[in-house]
């Protein structure tokens, strides 16, 4: 069984550009999660979907990011537009239906924001 | 306050001894806990999880979880150098949301 796939692995990109993320989840998961790092610090919550549903996206730091997944199977994350800030590592994760403890976790997206 | 707080480290241990990593966590309707390990350039990988008071065993790691003083700690015998990585505590809290808070991790070396 595949696990959790991200595109890309790396980004680098100016300020002011745009940048999509793609996840992947395990086959036949609902759930599916984006979690950020920044340098130094915990890996942070961003959203979760339940299908194509956003069911929590308190985690969401501002208007630039745009998180989307139709047909409830895999999902992007768009920046737009990027700042510094943004810079850190993008994790999603899935988990089957009725369980949302239990995350898998994929390789994560290094972006870096010149 | 942060969330979910851990030593950074690293903590570092001989080959064969005990290695004890803790966690305390703020929110006190918090019902799930788990211990992800994390190499260096990787991503986070479930090794443990616990529901209630009291401790879990796994083959050499044991989880330890104390509601009321709101603290967490994982416990890997026999350490061996392939422990070697960074252990992140998550909470998960109850109720309507489902996401999970992670501390920022503690590194533990094991040296040979």
């Amino acid at each position: 069984e595949a696990g959790v796939t991200q595109f890309p692995s790396h980004s680098v990109i100016e300020k002011g550009q745009t940048v999509t993320l793609r996840c992947d989840p395990i086959s036949g998961h609902d759930n599916l999660y984006w979690y950020r790092r920044v340098m130094g610090k915990e890996i942070k919550f961003l959203l979760h979907f339940v299908k194509e549903s956003k069911q929590d996206e308190s985690g969401m730091p501002n208007n630039r990011f745009l998180a989307e997944r139709t047909g409830g199977t895999y999902s992007t994350l768009k920046v737009q537009p990027a700042e510094l800030e943004d810079s850190g590592v993008y994790f999603c994760a899935s988990s089957p239906t009725g369980s949302t403890d239990t995350q898998y976790f994929g390789p994560g997206t290094r972006l870096t924001v010149l | 306050q942060k969330e979910v707080e851990q030593n950074s480290g690293p903590l570092s241990v001989p080959e064969g001894a005990i290695a004890s990593l803790n966690c305390t966590y703020s929110d006190r309707v918090s019902q799930s806990f788990f211990w992800y390990r994390q190499y260096s350039g990787k991503s986070p990988e479930l090794i443990m999880s616990i529901y209630s008071n009291g401790d879990k065993e796994d083959g050499r790691f044991t989880a330890q979880l104390n509601k009321a003083s709101q603290y967490v700690s994982l416990l890997i015998r026999d350490s061996q150098p392939s422990d070697s990585a960074t252990y992140l505590c998550a909470v998960h809290s109850s109720g309507g949301y489902q996401k999970v808070t992670f501390g920022t991790g503690t590194k533990l070396q094991v040296i040979p």
